[in-house]
């Protein structure tokens, strides 16, 4: 079946400091591949996504690669802020589970400042 | 552009009693999904609908919890009875159609089973 595993939370920051949020993931056929950030007191929304092998998907200085041969999609950031403060979800989506995403646990980030 | 609207936004209720969530989607959303999402863990995808057909529902726990989506357009989800391992946030999302693979998510209902 389709798996998404992610690092374990919660991740502590400086500002300006260099992130990375690991995710691997199980999957038969070909996925397409997810960022959902979940702000306090907001909904899960999306930051980023990969539908094929190679894609780098990116946004608001967040950067992930579809990574076929190692079978993951990390999330980085040069330099992270005090409002990137949230929890950050990496997930996937198949034809044959109808499109629906298939979520990881969930990082939870805090920047200090 | 209107969000997708969940309602009631907190709940508490007692073990074997009943409980119902409303969601109401992006306009012109053709697909409509709930998911359950416990405490430290990422969202479970209870039930898809597409319009107002079923097209997922093999995590539905369907002895204790339904969901219709009569007229194609808002939904509502039912717990009855409930259990204590139900206390978590149901997140109802929407997109234009199960292909388009951006989802819109509410803000959720949270729920707690005392």
């Amino acid at each position: 079946g389709n798996s998404v595993t992610q690092m374990e939370g919660p991740v502590t920051l400086s500002e300006e400091a260099f992130l990375t949020i690991n995710c691997t993931y199980t999957a038969t056929g070909y996925p397409s591949l997810f960022w959902y950030v979940q702000y306090p007191g907001e909904g899960l929304q999306l930051l980023l996504k990969a539908t094929k092998a190679d894609d780098k998907g990116s946004n608001k200085g967040f950067e992930a690669t579809y990574r076929k041969e190692t079978t993951s999609f990390h999330l980085e950031k040069g330099s992270v802020q005090v409002s990137d403060s949230a929890v950050y979800f990496c997930a996937l989506s198949t034809t044959n589970s109808g499109y629906a995403l298939n979520f990881g646990k969930g990082t939870s980030l805090l920047v200090t400042p | 552009e209107a969000g997708v609207a969940q309602s009631p936004r907190y709940k508490i209720i007692e073990k074997r009693q009943s409980v119902a969530f409303w969601c109401n989607p992006i306009s012109g959303h053709a697909t409509l999904y709930w998911y359950q999402q416990i405490l430290g863990q990422g969202p479970k995808l209870l039930i898809q609908f597409q319009n107002n057909g079923v097209v997922d529902d093999s995590q539905l726990p369907k002895d204790r919890f339904s969901a219709e989506r009569l007229k194609g357009v808002d939904s509502t989800l039912k717990i009855q009875p409930a259990k204590l391992e139900d206390s978590a946030v149901y997140l109802c999302a929407s997109s234009l159609a199960p292909t388009n693979e951006k989802l819109f998510f509410g803000s959720g209902t949270q729920l707690s089973v005392l």
